[in-house]
């Protein structure tokens, strides 16, 4: 059973930076498995932030970027604002197969 | 705009089946696959499958989970897409979301229905 791993929590300061990364059980995270993320509120729908590993939806604010790092995929915040406070969702897909959501990262802004 | 509306939520028994349906609009339908999510309860995102695009062969992907009990299929004349739920279990109690894409991306998202299964 494949595995996607993200941090459970992670804090920030407003005007901060942090990295969340999403790793996969069955080795590096490359751009082959499309590495897409995602942001929920409490009581909303998940919006679409990132896409095949670095891509922009027209609506992601540009203080979101997605990359690569050390064999994980990753998604950078560069001058948190309160409102980017919620659960982040990575989601990679294997081979056209499968797809597997990691558990998420609660990201709170302190 | 684009907009999905998933409907056909509600209480069923274990054991028992449900259709739901996500009806499309703001886009050509069947230029693009189809697929759903699942959230169980205080629970993460859990992918449950998509189906691709009549050109690309209108073929479906599951995950293991759901795979021999669940069927998504789709009507592009009516803008619909449906996850047909077999032999429901308390485990598939979730709010199910469906969205536009597969791996290109899953832009678009519609605000979910819940499904219940209970005796």
């Amino acid at each position: 059973q494949t595995v996607v791993t993200q941090e459970p929590s992670l804090t920030v300061s407003p005007g901060g930076t942090v990295t969340l990364t999403c790793a996969s059980s069955t080795g590096a995270v490359t751009s082959g498995y499309y590495p897409n993320w995602f942001q929920q509120k409490p009581g909303q729908a998940p919006r679409a932030l990132i896409y095949s590993t670095s891509n922009k939806h027209s609506w992601t604010p540009a203080r979101f970027s997605g990359s690569l790092l050390g064999g994980k995929a990753a998604l950078t915040l560069s001058g948190v604002q309160p409102e980017d406070e919620a659960e982040y969702y990575c989601l990679l897909y294997f081979g056209a197969a499968y797809a597997v959501f990691g558990g998420g990262t609660k990201l709170t802004v302190l | 705009e684009v907009q999905l509306v998933e409907s056909g939520g509600g209480l069923v028994q274990p054991g028992r089946s449900l259709r739901l349906s996500c009806t499309a609009s703001g886009f050509t339908f069947g230029d693009f696959p189809m697929s759903w999510v699942r959230q169980a309860p205080g629970k993460g995102l859990e992918w449950v499958g998509f189906i691709r695009s009549k050109p690309y062969g209108g073929t479906t992907e599951y995950a293991a989970s759901v795979k021999g009990r669940f069927t998504i299929s789709r009507d592009d004349s009516k803008g619909i897409a449906y996850l047909q739920m077999n032999s429901l279990k308390t485990e598939d109690t979730a709010v199910y979301f469906c969205t536009r894409g597969d791996s290109s991306s899953l832009g678009y998202w519609g605000q979910g229905t819940l499904v219940t299964v209970s005796s």
